[in-house]
């Protein structure tokens, strides 16, 4: 069965550090894949996506991602995080040959500290 | 053009009452999605409708859930007999009809509370 796992369930970083957050997925074959933020009391907003070709995705609010199919992982990374970056984040799959559900990870908490 | 649009926001109902959520689409999305995010969990797919067809209900609890896409007007997830269990987010989101590869835009959500 397919599945999305996000390790982390909370992540405290200072404001100005480098952000990973990781993502693993289970799926037969290569999937679309996706990053949502989710604010406070709001609902969620596409980050980037992958659907093939080049590995490392480009998003807003300077994020990105890398497609690693060897270890079946789709991290999100920013350089230098910022306050406004506190919110959760769910990575999601979508699966090209059953449809258009998505399958979300349980998401990770992000906490910025001045 | 304006996003997903759902209401209510806050929805609160007791024990054995009905609770209908309406989801309105971006302009010129013909696929509407409903999720349910449980408190600490992630966003579980409970259906997928076009216009007057659902298309993929394996997410729907099989007694008190059901949705409609008519052909004019909102989505609506309505939940018979509301038991506090059913207290959650609920998200509709909608893409235009590409398929898979089209991204899902997502509105703010209902939070439903059930007393």
């Amino acid at each position: 069965a397919q599945s999305v796992t996000q390790p982390d369930i909370h992540i405290t970083v200072s404001e100005g550090a480098s952000l990973e957050l990781r993502c693993n997925y289970s799926y037969g074959a290569t999937p679309y894949l996706f990053w949502y933020v989710q604010s406070p009391g709001q609902g969620l907003q596409l980050l980037l996506k992958y659907f093939s070709g080049d590995t490392l995705v480009q998003g807003i609010k300077g994020f990105e991602a890398e497609f690693k199919r060897s270890q079946s992982s789709f991290n999100l990374r920013k350089p230098s995080v910022h306050w406004s970056d506190a919110a959760e984040y769910f990575c999601a799959v979508g699966q090209p040959n059953t449809g258009n559900q998505f399958y979300f990870g349980t998401g990770t908490s992000l906490t910025v500290i001045p | 053009n304006a996003g997903v649009m759902q209401n209510p926001r806050h929805l609160v109902r007791r024990r054995g009452q009905e609770a209908r959520l309406r989801c309105s689409p971006m302009k010129g999305h013909s696929h509407v999605y409903w999720y349910r995010q449980l408190p600490e969990e992630g966003l579980k797919f409970m259906v997928y409708l076009q216009k007057e067809n659902i298309i993929d209900e394996s997410g729907m609890p099989k007694e008190r859930f059901s949705a409609e896409f008519p052909k004019e007007g909102p989505s609506i997830l309505r939940i018979q007999q509301v038991v506090r269990g059913d207290s959650a987010a609920y998200f509709c989101a909608s893409s235009p009809p590409g398929g898979i590869t089209d991204t899902q835009y997502f509105g703010p959500g209902t939070r439903l509370t059930v007393l």
